[in-house]
């Protein structure tokens, strides 16, 4: 299971820091990916990037500039951090897990508003 | 960027009726295409993998099929949990791009 946490509102600006806490298994365990995506209200899904278990990530370029991805295998979880939020970064975010080329496991998301 | 683009972007059918939905690649993405199903409010559920694997636990009612840049996914027998908003991903490059989304109701 993939549980996302943080804040709900984030004022334009800041930073938006979600944290993905992955139980029933070791984050470390097996060959997966863990990933972030997002959909804003009414559209569809965006991936925005990703972390392997050794640690390497790979990024949406249309984010990277303002993107981390990172791992905390003692406490079984990975985050993300988008700087310099605007209304357009306003979504419902996801985490899940990629197993080969396809997102079997999903969070069940959380909704992240940047207003002030 | 790969393009994905999907058709319809919107459809009604009956409990009982066969329904295809398509999804058009921007250039060859071999077999990586995969199809998920959204419910509103809930996170999108995967379908098939590698254009006509299906998920664990997904009924055989679903099909896909296709390659290259053309695909499609068939839904035969509909059932009333089948109404949803359906959606095509490619995942040959990164960064994973999603098609726009078919949304499913009842007439």
């Amino acid at each position: 299971q993939l549980q996302e946490s943080g804040p709900g509102l984030v004022k334009p600006s800041q930073t938006l820091s979600l944290t993905c806490t992955v139980s029933g298994g070791s984050i470390s365990s097996g060959s997966h990916y863990w990933s972030w995506l997002r959909q804003p209200a009414g559209k569809t899904l965006e991936w925005i990037g990703r972390i392997y278990t050794s640690g390497s990530t790979n990024y949406n370029p249309s984010l990277e500039s303002r993107l981390t991805i990172s791992v905390d295998t003692s406490k079984n979880q990975f985050s993300l951090s988008l700087t310099s939020v605007t209304a357009a970064d306003t979504a419902v975010y996801y985490c899940a897990t990629n197993s080969g080329t396809y997102f079997d496991y999903w969070g069940q998301g959380i909704l992240v508003t940047v207003s002030s | 960027d790969i393009q994905m683009t999907q058709s319809p972007s919107s459809l009604s059918a009956s409990v009982g009726d066969r329904v295809t939905i398509t999804c058009r690649a921007s250039q060859s993405i071999r077999t990586y295409l995969n199809w998920y199903q959204q419910k509103p409010g809930k996170a999108p559920k995967l379908l098939i993998y590698a254009v006509s694997t299906l998920h664990s636990g997904v009924p055989s009612r679903f099909s896909g099929s296709g390659s290259g840049t053309d695909f499609t996914l068939t839904i035969n027998s509909l059932q009333p949990d089948d109404f949803a908003t359906y959606y095509c991903q490619e995942t040959y490059s990164t960064p994973y791009i999603f098609g726009q989304g078919t949304k499913l109701d009842i007439k």
